[in-house]
């Protein structure tokens, strides 16, 4: 079946410790991107990549990096410089940016110790 | 300011009823709609996608319109069952600098057995 796998589901992080968290696609999709959730803030834009080997900063990228080395993948790190780590990270896909329907991943939650 | 509002915020049912939930967007760049479902600590799930040239789109026991011009969308899911409760969010694309999704925050709704 097709679809995107997050890894980990649940990740802790000790404060200053950089973590990385997976996105897998096997649905041949061009663009990728994470996103952040907190609770009453909705669903706001990190990084998202057009095709491989190109990223884009979104909307709150400071203190995280992202890699998009080949096209099933794009790997998201948390650095020590993200002042407020904790949060439920979710990683989507679509056709190419600009059409087709954005697919989720299930999300991985980071909480920082 | 929320560019994408949701109304209700939370809205509860008895099963077999039909509902409406209600998405708002005040930017007319907004050119397609998409409706998600997220159930508690999970992904995102595709509901739906109205693209620019369509008005409406139908899945099952749901279905979904967009008007630009009103800059409004609803939801509506007929004969409710309690697999439907869920959090519902819609989510508008439009072009700026980069193919940009904006979220709205979300209806949370319960149908009761």
């Amino acid at each position: 079946d097709g679809g995107i796998t997050q890894s980990p589901k649940y990740l802790f992080r000790k404060e200053g410790q950089n973590v990385t968290l997976s996105c897998e696609q096997n649905l041949n999709h061009d663009a990728m991107y994470w996103y952040r959730q907190d609770p009453g803030q909705g669903l706001r834009l990190i990084y998202y990549s057009q095709i491989v080997n190109d990223f884009q900063k979104g909307d709150i990228a400071e203190g995280y990096s992202v890699s998009r080395e080949k096209k099933e993948s794009f790997p998201l790190t948390v650095t020590s410089a993200q002042k407020n780590p904790t949060a439920f990270y979710l990683c989507a896909s679509s056709i190419r940016t600009g059409a087709g329907e954005l697919f989720f991943g299930e999300g991985s939650r980071l909480t920082v110790l | 300011k929320q560019e994408v509002t949701q109304i209700p915020a939370a809205l509860s049912v008895p099963e077999g009823e039909n509902l409406v939930l209600n998405c708002s967007f005040t930017d007319s760049a907004i050119y397609n709609l998409q409706w998600f479902r997220q159930d508690p600590g999970k992904g995102l799930t595709s509901l739906l996608l109205i693209q620019s040239s369509q008005r409406e789109q139908t899945s099952g026991r749901l279905n979904a319109s967009l008007d630009k011009s009103s800059g409004r969308s609803t939801l509506y899911i007929a004969a409710s069952q309690p697999g439907d409760s869920a959090t519902y969010l819609c989510a508008g694309r439009k072009k700026t600098s980069y193919d940009k999704v904006i979220f709205g925050p979300g209806t949370s709704l319960s149908v009761i057995p």
